[in-house]
């Protein structure tokens, strides 16, 4: 079974500046997909980003970025020039060979960006 | 278009009744999901559907939990006999193929509480 795991409950940022949220995961599989989703007040949950594991170039996707470090089985996400609209539960997922291929998610980031 | 829609946006009941919760998809998707997410957690799996069958059911915490679709479409996700445990938001995602790189798209979420 896959696990992911995010270790930073809540964070803070500063708007315009950088933040760096992480995530690791266990599997066996060689081949899967990870993303991140943002999920502000209304509860709605957005994809920020999404990375194949066969590729090595690392996604990006306008002021998000992620580090993808396959041998850790490590997946962080970096939010640039932070915006007050940033301010969201961020959640990282996995889903790997299960054939509907349902979503694990991790616990979750609480991130506040101040003015 | 129109987005994943779910309906009731907030359902406070009784222990012991028994809900309903809806969603409809985004037209043309023919992949289902149902996840739950409980006060301050992430999100876990429910059920499946590709179609109107539900090959992974695999999710479902005991069998107070069922759910159908029907004509390709809209699901409802039946809780009988509720108890104050599943209090949580149940959200409900399409995808167009449920392939490893079809995004899933949210809906946002049904809030159920139980007295």
């Amino acid at each position: 079974a896959q696990t992911v795991t995010q270790s930073q409950p809540e964070m803070s940022v500063q708007e315009a500046e950088t933040v760096t949220l992480s995530c690791t995961y266990d599997t066996s599989e060689n081949n899967y997909y990870l993303f991140w989703y943002k999920q502000p007040p209304s509860r709605q949950m957005i994809l920020v980003i999404r990375q194949e594991a066969y590729k090595q170039q690392n996604a990006t996707e306008n002021r998000f970025s992620v580090n993808f470090q396959k041998a850790a089985k490590s997946f962080s996400l970096k939010i640039s020039d932070s915006q007050l609209g940033d301010t969201a539960m961020y959640f990282c997922a996995f889903t790997g060979n299960n054939a509907g291929n349902m979503l694990t998610f991790g616990g979750g980031t609480r991130l506040m960006v101040k003015p | 278009g129109a987005g994943v829609s779910q309906s009731p946006s907030n359902k406070v009941t009784e222990k012991g009744k028994d809900v309903e919760l809806r969603c409809d998809p985004i037209s043309g998707h023919t992949a289902l999901y149902w996840y739950r997410q409980s006060l301050g957690q992430g999100l876990e799996f429910l059920i499946y559907f590709q179609g109107n069958s539900a090959p992974d059911k695999s999710g479902l915490p005991s069998d107070r939990f069922s759910a159908e679709r029907t004509g390709g479409s809209v699901s409802t996700l039946t809780i009988q006999r509720t108890q104050q445990e599943d209090s949580a938001v149940y959200l409900c995602a399409s995808s167009h193929a449920g392939g490893r790189n079809n995004e899933q798209f949210f809906g946002p979420g049904t809030r159920l509480t139980v007295l």
